[in-house]
């Protein structure tokens, strides 16, 4: 049971957005600016995508962005692409264990 | 070019023993905090731990603590995890992975490895 909680699966067809919410508490997501989300494809390491709640690595499509409100953060892909097929992972540090809490995965189908 | 290379997996009985370790290039690998993150057959994504550039500060997750052990040798770029007593459930994907910040953690993780398999078996 994992402590954020992410939907399974969410679809979308190409050009639409889609958005993934990542639901925490008060001592995770709610009270620290910590929020991570990872893109997997089968068989290949995470990848980071959004860091700091909003913010993108260098290198990474304008077409992903994150944002948070309360103990909720969201990650919204925008135009989405056959290559955005893959699992989406959300991350926060949580100050439970003073460690880091990973969502269970969500798995994005472009149709 | 920035990687980290994982080496050290295998399959061990209930009980037993690995360690892991993390191969770092390309990058100041002292500066940054270091994480191991792990994933079993069809899962998601678990922390396992993390250790701050000195070694000053360093964490685990519940699932392994007092069981595993996470250090760094900034002199020779390298990270490791000592796993003992290992249990089924330990089997997964070990990844290695760099905090995105310099000097302090900001617990995003920005360059992995890919990966080391760990079995735990009878």
């Amino acid at each position: 049971q994992s402590a954020l909680t992410q939907p399974a699966s969410v679809s979308g067809s190409p050009g639409q957005s889609i958005t993934i919410s990542c639901t925490g508490t008060s001592s995770d997501i709610g009270g620290y600016n910590y929020v991570s989300w990872y893109q997997q494809h089968p068989g290949n390491a995470p990848k980071l995508i959004i860091y700091e709640v909003s913010n993108r690595p260098s290198g990474v499509s304008n077409r992903f962005s994150g944002s948070k409100s309360g103990n909720t953060a969201s990650l919204t892909i925008s135009g989405l692409q056959a290559e955005d097929d893959a699992d989406y992972y959300c991350s926060s540090y949580t100050r439970t264990s003073t460690s880091v809490a990973f969502g269970g995965g969500t798995k994005l189908t472009v149709l | 070019e920035v990687q980290l290379v994982e080496s050290g997996g295998g399959l061990v009985k209930p009980g037993g023993s690995l360690r892991l370790s993390c191969a770092a290039s390309g990058f100041t690998f002292s500066g940054y905090s270091m994480n191991w993150v792990r994933q079993a057959p069809g899962k998601g994504l678990e922390w396992v731990s993390s250790i701050s550039t000195s070694s000053s500060f360093i964490y685990y997750a519940d699932s392994v603590k007092g069981r595993f052990t996470i250090s760094r040798d900034n002199a020779k770029n390298s990270l490791y995890l000592q796993m003992n007593s290992l249990r089924a459930e330990d089997t997964a994907v070990y990844y290695c992975a760099r905090d995105h910040n310099w000097n302090y953690a900001i617990y995003a993780m920005d360059v992995w490895g890919q990966g080391t398999t760990v079995t735990v078996s009878s």
